[in-house]
């Protein structure tokens, strides 16, 4: 009964590849985001999406693009990665825009 | 922009002890939301507590509770009876209200503060 889940927990690849992160909430939240946590564990917002459509878009490089197939899902792709993209992913939800954010468990992404 | 500070990186505290994290903030809109939020070793991110800026009211959930001060832009957590489970790095997170674009509900978070709860 995992109310936000991500997959992969680990993600290990090698630079110039392409990768996607799926998340999944059954919560029936209209509202989702994507943070990226640094390793200094500074926590940033990346993008938003409220009933699949985009509401946030922070400045992140164009390489990263966010999916929202339907409300409960939201994937982050990420092309041609580069070392300075290994950090922790989390996707989170909330009900609606204004309502505490629920978060998952995230993804940790290494560059070798 | 809105700017969330926590001046304390590490503390410490004894089980069964109290311990207070602060946290500042800067803005100039008159509501929106300040939130606490726990990550444990696990790694995952727990809402521990929230207050909406309008509330007088310090907001308490079980042994955590607040001191909000608004005028003063102040957000600090209050943990009771420090347990060995309250060992985690702990968020102090802003969010304005309303409608009017994009930039709001996006949460900034301070950059943590680290505590170790010690037997």
């Amino acid at each position: 009964d995992t109310a936000v889940s991500q997959t992969p927990k680990y993600l290990v690849t090698q630079m110039g590849n392409d990768k996607s992160i799926k998340c999944e909430q059954n919560l029936g939240h209209d509202t989702m985001y994507w943070y990226k946590q640094d390793s200094k564990k500074f926590l940033k917002i990346m993008f938003s999406y409220n009933n699949k459509e985009l509401i946030i878009n922070e400045t992140v490089p164009n390489r990263f693009s966010p999916k929202s197939p339907d409300k409960a899902h939201l994937n982050l792709h990420i092309n041609s990665l580069e070392l300075g993209d290994s950090a922790v992913y989390f996707c989170a939800s909330s009900r609606d825009r204004d309502q505490p954010q629920h978060f998952g468990d995230g993804t940790r992404l290494s560059i070798l | 922009a809105q700017t969330v500070t926590q001046s304390q990186p590490e503390m410490s505290v004894q089980e069964a002890e109290t311990v207070t994290l602060s946290c500042t903030y800067d803005t100039s809109e008159n509501n929106y939301y300040l939130f606490w939020y726990k990550q444990p070793p696990s790694r995952q991110m727990i809402l521990v507590i929230r207050q909406e800026a309008y509330k007088q009211q310090n907001a308490t959930e079980n042994r955590f509770s607040v001191n909000f001060q608004k005028a003063a832009k102040s957000f600090s957590l209050k943990i009771s009876d420090s347990q060995l489970g309250d060992t985690a790095m702990y968020f102090c997170a802003f969010m304005k209200e309303g409608y009017s674009g994009g930039s709001n509900y996006k949460l900034t978070f301070g950059k943590g503060t680290l505590l170790t709860v010690n037997p």
